[in-house]
């Protein structure tokens, strides 16, 4: 079936620094989401990324989907301790939703 | 996600004893889905269901059912057959292509 990968699996940033986290598919996505989960929370939803090559911001989050459509990358600029939590990318296959294994995000104060 | 319940938020039960978990939505979405998740394995997908009375296998179907007698419930039950039952297990629904997702159900099994 489809995989979706994510990397780093962990990340300890000081506050102010910049992270990034990067999305591989085994295949093509028609579009990929984006996904924040504050510790103890569930899942909600960031985005979402339809065209080959798209790029689109919100505030200091910049989200990108490679020309391929099988890639993707969520860039925060200057973290802040509300940044805490895991994020994790979704491709749609159909009806399905393949996610990724997520990228824990710890911003040290 | 106001608008879905997932009840309750743990739950405890012994090996070999079926469990199951609730989840009701006010936001009349057509589709639902369970979803189990581990550290470290991100969300994977039990069972999800596009209209009443109609649902489908995800990956790891084996040892859960569902039923979806009405639209707005989408029970889930964790059979003795599930070898490892504990984990967190999140309820969504969704609208085109986002979904909503509600507070989960931490299930623990000893």
């Amino acid at each position: 079936g489809q995989q979706v990968m994510q990397i780093p699996q962990y990340q300890h940033v000081q506050e102010g620094e910049d992270f990034t986290t990067y999305c591989n598919s085994s295949t093509t996505l028609s579009n990929i989401q984006w996904y924040k989960q504050r510790p103890g929370g569930h899942p909600v939803f960031l985005i979402q990324l339809v065209k080959s090559g798209e790029v689109k911001k919100q505030k200091r989050l910049t989200f990108q989907f490679g020309e391929a459509k099988k890639n993707s990358s969520l860039h925060i600029t200057a973290t802040q301790t509300t940044d805490v939590g895991t994020y994790f990318c979704a491709g749609q296959d159909g009806n399905q939703f393949y996610f990724g294994t997520g990228t824990s995000l710890t911003v040290i104060p | 996600d106001g608008g879905i319940t997932q009840s309750p938020k743990y739950l405890f039960r012994k090996e070999g004893q079926n469990v199951t978990l609730s989840c009701e939505q006010n936001l009349n979405h057509d589709a639902m889905y369970w979803y189990r998740q581990d550290p470290g394995q991100g969300l994977r997908l039990i069972y999800y269901s596009q209209i009443v009375n109609d649902f489908q296998k995800g990956d790891i179907a084996e040892g859960y059912s569902v039923s979806r007698e009405k639209k707005e419930s989408f029970p889930l039950t964790v059979t003795s057959a599930q070898k490892n039952p504990t984990a967190f297990y999140l309820c969504a629904t969704r609208l085109a292509r986002e979904q909503y997702f509600g507070p989960g159900t931490r299930l623990t099994v000893t």
